[in-house]
């Protein structure tokens, strides 16, 4: 069974840094991308980043890129999220989730619980 | 970017209806169109993959159509489980971008 643990969230000030984890297990986490979204409060989803499976390619959401950080550790079946320079529109819950491939398509088919980023003075 | 526009924004159905989600898309995104719901104080959960697909485990009262710009989610006869809040997601291209979501309550 898949499954994706976030962690690492909490209460920031405005311009501070917070780097958030994923721990995967139940498939192998090298073959496949994995991506961040985040939902602010009593909003929608915003995908925020994408990672591929060897960390060749990485992509980011305008409003994070130059402040916002993916990685992965394979050998540890790990996903990152280092966040700088923190707004008060950063604030949300963040998921990590797992990428499907079909047919050339993508979509996200598991998700983690989420963790929630506050930046507030 | 590519903007997801989902229509109603919100829905008030009873159990037993028959019910349909529309989005679309401000190009073409050929296929590339994923749903998903989620219930309050949950995760996302995938639904509906490469426009009319089927996430395993996921009840034949769902189904996905469309192409290229226009796409639609029915679920052909409303459960009390059913309600929720449902996205579509384009990931045809970077950034990917989800509609603003459509609340489905009870009536």
């Amino acid at each position: 069974e898949v499954q994706l643990l976030e962690s690492g969230g909490g209460l920031v000030q405005p311009g501070e840094s917070l780097r958030l984890s994923c721990a995967a297990s139940g498939f192998t986490f090298s073959n496949y991308a994995m991506s961040w979204v985040r939902q602010a409060p009593g909003t929608g989803l915003e995908w925020v980043s994408s990672i591929s499976g060897e960390s060749e390619m990485t992509y980011y959401a305008d409003s994070v890129k130059g402040r916002f950080t993916i990685s992965r550790d394979n050998s540890r079946n790990a996903l990152y999220l280092q966040m700088n320079s923190l707004r008060a529109e950063d604030t949300a819950i963040y998921y990590c989730a797992k990428y499907y491939y079909y047919s050339g398509t993508k979509s996200f088919d598991s998700w983690g619980q989420g963790t929630l980023v506050t930046v507030s003075s | 970017d590519i903007q997801m526009t989902q229509s109603p924004s919100s829905l008030s159905a009873s159990v037993g209806d028959r019910v349909t989600i529309t989005c679309r898309a401000s190009q073409s995104i050929t296929n590339y169109l994923n749903w998903y719901q989620q219930k309050s104080g949950k995760a996302p959960k995938l639904l509906i993959y490469a426009a009319s697909s089927f996430q395993g485990g996921v009840p034949s009262r769902f189904s996905g159509s469309g192409s290229g710009t226009d796409f639609s989610l029915t679920i052909s006869s409303l459960q009390t489980e059913d309600f929720a809040t449902y996205y579509c997601q384009q990931t045809y291209s970077s950034p990917y971008t989800f509609g603003q979501g459509t609340k489905l309550e009870i009536k």
